[in-house]
């Protein structure tokens, strides 16, 4: 069975400073990969995907994540971390074919210090 | 256009009662999921609809948990004597067609607390 792991269950950042969490999957071909971002009361936003072709994908509000197969890893980051970025963050993954539900990983609580 | 709605927001219960939770998908959209959010666990499967199909319920961790989805549109799961293990967000999610490549748009969630 598929599995997402996120290894830091807590970040802290200073605002302004640079940002990379962690995600590494286990399966046994290239799934289909996301990250969501949950900000405190709401419901989960789609950040980026990563489906095929280009390693480094970009998303919405500065983010980007980079997939390396040899490390079966999808980290993300962003380069200068912002107040509002303070939320949690959950990486998943699907079956690269046909019908799938998303596996998630537990989730990364972000902090951002002034 | 209207996104992923949820009702109740939040839902207190006492040990033992029943509860149903209400999704409404985004209008359109032929499949609809259903995800639990416990401390500690992170979001879990619960059950998955498409259109008229029989739905895949996998993930529901006992038989007092059910759920359906009426013409295809809202759904209800309901939880029969409740638990207090059972104390999570519940997340509903819904996407344009069932395939793992279109994206799934998540509701607030309700919050149920069991005392």
């Amino acid at each position: 069975a598929q599995s997402v792991t996120q290894p830091d269950i807590h970040i802290t950042v200073s605002e302004g400073a640079s940002l990379e969490l962690r995600c590494n999957y286990s399966y046994g071909a290239t799934p289909y990969l996301f990250w969501y971002v949950q900000s405190p009361g709401q419901g989960l936003q789609l950040l980026l995907k990563y489906f095929s072709g280009d390693t480094l994908v970009q998303g919405i509000k500065g983010f980007e994540a980079e997939f390396k197969r040899s490390q079966s890893s999808f980290n993300l980051r962003k380069p200068s971390v912002h107040w509002s970025d303070a939320a949690e963050y959950f990486c998943a993954v699907a079956l690269n074919s046909g019908y799938s539900t998303l596996t998630f990983g537990k989730g990364t609580m972000l902090l951002v210090s002034p | 256009g209207a996104g992923v709605s949820q009702s109740p927001s939040n839902k207190v219960t006492e040990k033992g009662k029943d509860v149903e939770l209400r999704c409404d998908p985004i209008s359109g959209h032929t499949a609809l999921y259903w995800y639990r959010q416990s401390l500690g666990q992170g979001l879990e499967f619960l059950i998955y609809f498409q259109g008229n199909s029989a739905p895949d319920k996998s993930g529901l961790p006992s038989d007092r948990f059910s759920a359906e989805r009426t013409g295809g549109s809202v759904s209800t799961l309901t939880i029969q004597r409740t638990q207090q293990e059972d104390s999570a967000v519940y997340l509903c999610a819904s996407s344009l067609a069932p395939m793992s490549s279109y994206e799934q748009y998540f509701g607030p969630g309700t919050r149920l607390t069991v005392t």
